[in-house]
């Protein structure tokens, strides 16, 4: 019940093109889900982040859409960029947890943008 | 605002030894979560410390073990080092309000031979 399941765990765009990496958990508890990106060599860094509350939050290119019903919810980055080739991770948490900064993150989605 | 710094970048061990690593939280950070992140797979919680004590565990046995010092640095330490401990150990801090938001390093890359 604590997993987040991620999927494609690869994909190619082309620049320009839309990718779309999707993530499903099961425990209702998650209130706060956040995408991260991860470049070789480097630590995961936020990139956005949605509370069930809405179903939906865009920030530039990088979108979020969040299903609550389904448990299921989405990163879309519109006109990616060669630039944007990293490995993304989407993770849950849950504030009744406490004040723990426990995240469970899924298995991470290498992504390759073609020029 | 330094970020998160962890040291050392790459060690390397044998099987048995012990470890420590090192992390430097945020400024204004005196929450520290520890991660192991396998070959190709997502970061798993270790535990954190919040005012010099451990408040939350994830699935790891004993032998992993932490400390907060006052100046909210932090080290994790790993005794007798199993194979399967390979893995890049990312350091994470968080202001103390309960906000979700880590800001990570980028990590120690342990192998143990």
């Amino acid at each position: 019940q604590q997993q987040v399941k991620q999927s494609p765990q690869s994909l190619i765009v082309q620049k320009g093109g839309i990718s779309i990496i999707n993530c499903a958990y099961e425990n209702t508890a998650f209130d706060y889900f956040p995408w991260y990106q991860q470049f070789p060599g480097k630590g995961p860094a936020l990139l956005i982040a949605i509370r069930p509350d809405v179903s939906e939050k865009k920030e530039g290119r990088f979108t979020i859409s969040f299903n609550k019903s389904a448990k299921q919810f989405s990163l879309h980055i519109m006109d990616s960029q060669p630039g944007d080739s990293a490995t993304y991770f989407c993770a849950a948490s849950s504030r009744f947890s406490g004040n723990t900064g426990k995240l469970i993150f899924g298995q991470g989605t290498t992504l390759q943008v073609k020029p | 605002e330094t970020g998160v710094t962890q040291s050392p970048t790459h060690l390397i061990k044998t099987r048995g030894q012990q470890v420590t690593l090192r992390c430097s939280s945020q400024s204004g950070h005196n929450t520290v979560s520890w991660y192991q992140q396998a070959l190709g797979q997502g970061p798993q919680f270790i535990f954190q410390y919040y005012r010099e004590e451990e408040n939350g565990r994830g699935n790891f046995p004993p032998r992993f073990s932490g400390l907060q010092f006052p100046n909210y640095s932090s080290e994790l330490n790993v005794n007798a080092l199993e194979l399967d401990d390979s893995a890049l150990y990312l350091c994470a801090s968080r202001a103390s309000s309960g906000a979700n938001v880590l800001t990570f390093g980028a990590g120690s890359r342990l192998t143990v031979l």
